[in-house]
């Protein structure tokens, strides 16, 4: 099935910009996510790609897909401490559009 | 801003027992889900629910596991007997028509001693 992977670790300087990276096993994907997730909280729905853009812009978050190589990034502008947190990247899984697999998530810690 | 919210947001049970965790999902909202996360690991998929029926489930969803929707706003997932290595966090996910996004629960946090 769907595999997700992507870095455990994140560290930036508060107002640099934040780089995630993610790779992805399955081509069929037709869309691609970014969750985040806040200490004690949920996951919040991000952001997400169709398969056939190669970048989006929201704001301070960029989403670059690279088709080919099967690799998602997100790109955060002027990381703010309020940043803080885990950010999945997540996929629909072969089979079935409504299940997604999502990677391990990478802890992104923003320094003062 | 409509939300996903689920009950109790922690819940302890001894081994054997049953369980049901509660969620209410987003209200036009019409897809379904549970997923778990054991600490440290992925979070994976259970079980997504349309039209009163499942519409898929994982290798993970035994016959320990079922899902329920008994009225418009509730939508339960119980163990029958628990066991320790269902100690997790278990989030309840809806989406709506369009199905690309799925609105995620704080999650419960279930623990098995």
């Amino acid at each position: 099935g769907e595999d997700v992977e992507q870095s455990l670790f994140l560290s930036v300087r508060e107002g640099d910009s934040s780089v995630i990276n993610c790779t992805y096993t399955d081509s069929s994907s037709t869309y691609l996510y970014w969750y985040k997730q806040e200490p004690g909280a949920g996951l919040q729905l991000l952001t997400y790609i169709f398969s056939n853009m190669d970048m989006k812009q929201d704001q301070r978050l960029t989403v670059l897909l690279n088709k080919k190589d099967k690799h998602l990034s997100l790109r955060i502008a002027d990381t703010q401490t309020g940043d803080s947190a885990i950010y999945f990247c997540a996929a629909p899984g072969r089979g079935g559009y409504q299940k997604v697999t999502f990677g391990i998530g990478t802890k992104l810690q923003v320094i003062p | 801003e409509p939300e996903v919210t689920q009950t109790p947001s922690h819940q302890v049970t001894q081994m054997g027992q049953e369980v049901i965790l509660r969620c209410v999902p987003i209200s036009n909202h019409l897809y379904f889900y549970w997923y778990r996360q054991i600490l440290g690991q992925k979070v994976e998929f259970l079980v997504s629910f349309y039209n009163n029926e499942i519409s898929e489930k994982s290798e993970i969803f035994d016959d320990q596991f079922s899902v329920e929707r008994p009225d418009g706003s509730n939508f339960t997932l119980k163990i029958r007997s628990t066991k320790l290595e269902d100690s997790a966090m278990y989030f309840c996910a809806s989406s709506g028509q369009g199905v690309y996004e799925q609105y995620f629960g704080p999650g419960t946090r279930l623990t098995v001693t």
